[in-house]
């Protein structure tokens, strides 16, 4: 079956770091998705890798390994409105995403 | 990027009542458009795969007479919750994919039923 497993909670505390872990098994792959989710909206998206390695966008870094099935999101310089879920994504081979449960981070100053 | 638009945002209706949901692609084609509801604390659920011009594909368990999708065109698709009672209050959030593959969210439309 398909299966997305994440955090269920974290919690970091301001100005530091934190990574955020993603292991997956689809039928197939077509890319990983990285969404932040405030409580009451929709999710925003924040990356998306297809290829082995690290993308680094601002604060953000995005890595994966498929050969391993797993992906971390890496939030830097962490700030109190970084506290949100934040959901792990599978485009399988239908190119339809299959969603993690999220994991809600929590920033403490 | 692309965006994507629900209308209405938020919603409150009596039990027994229909209320249809617009989602619209304002400045690209969508030939597929996504629809999920979000219980609290928990991940999307995917309803239904609409694509342009065919009837909608629903997931195990949603029952499709009570969830009616409709893919008029490539920039709409609306959502009708029929004869709506509490246990389908929730928030409802539509997306559409881009000829390119990119998957856009819209802001959501949160559904309360009395």
């Amino acid at each position: 079956g398909q299966n997305i497993d994440q955090p269920t909670e974290m919690t970091a505390t301001e100005g530091a770091i934190v990574q955020i872990n993603c292991t997956y098994q689809t039928s197939g792959f077509n890319g990983l998705f990285w969404y932040q989710q405030h409580a009451g909206e929709a999710p925003t998206f924040l990356s998306y890798n297809v290829l082995d390695g690290l993308e680094e966008k601002g604060r953000f870094s995005s890595f994966l390994s498929r050969s391993k099935g797993y992906s971390y999101l890496l939030l830097k310089e962490l700030q109190m409105k970084d506290s949100a879920s934040y959901l792990c994504a599978c485009m399988d081979s239908n190119y339809q995403l299959i969603w993690g449960a999220g994991t809600k981070l929590i920033i403490k100053p | 990027g692309a965006v994507v638009s629900q209308h209405p945002s938020r919603v409150i209706c009596k039990s027994g009542t229909s209320v249809k949901i617009e989602c619209r692609s304002l400045d690209f084609q969508a030939t597929t458009m996504f629809w999920y509801r979000q219980f609290p604390k928990k991940s999307l659920m995917l309803m239904a795969t609409s694509n342009e011009g065919s009837k909608a594909t629903y997931e195990q368990g949603v029952e499709k007479d009570k969830f009616l999708i409709n893919h008029a065109s490539l920039t709409l698709s609306t959502l009708t919750v029929t004869s709506a009672h509490p246990e389908d209050s929730s928030f409802y959030i539509c997306s559409a994919r881009s000829a390119e593959r990119e998957q856009f969210f819209g802001p959501g439309t949160r559904l309360t039923v009395l």
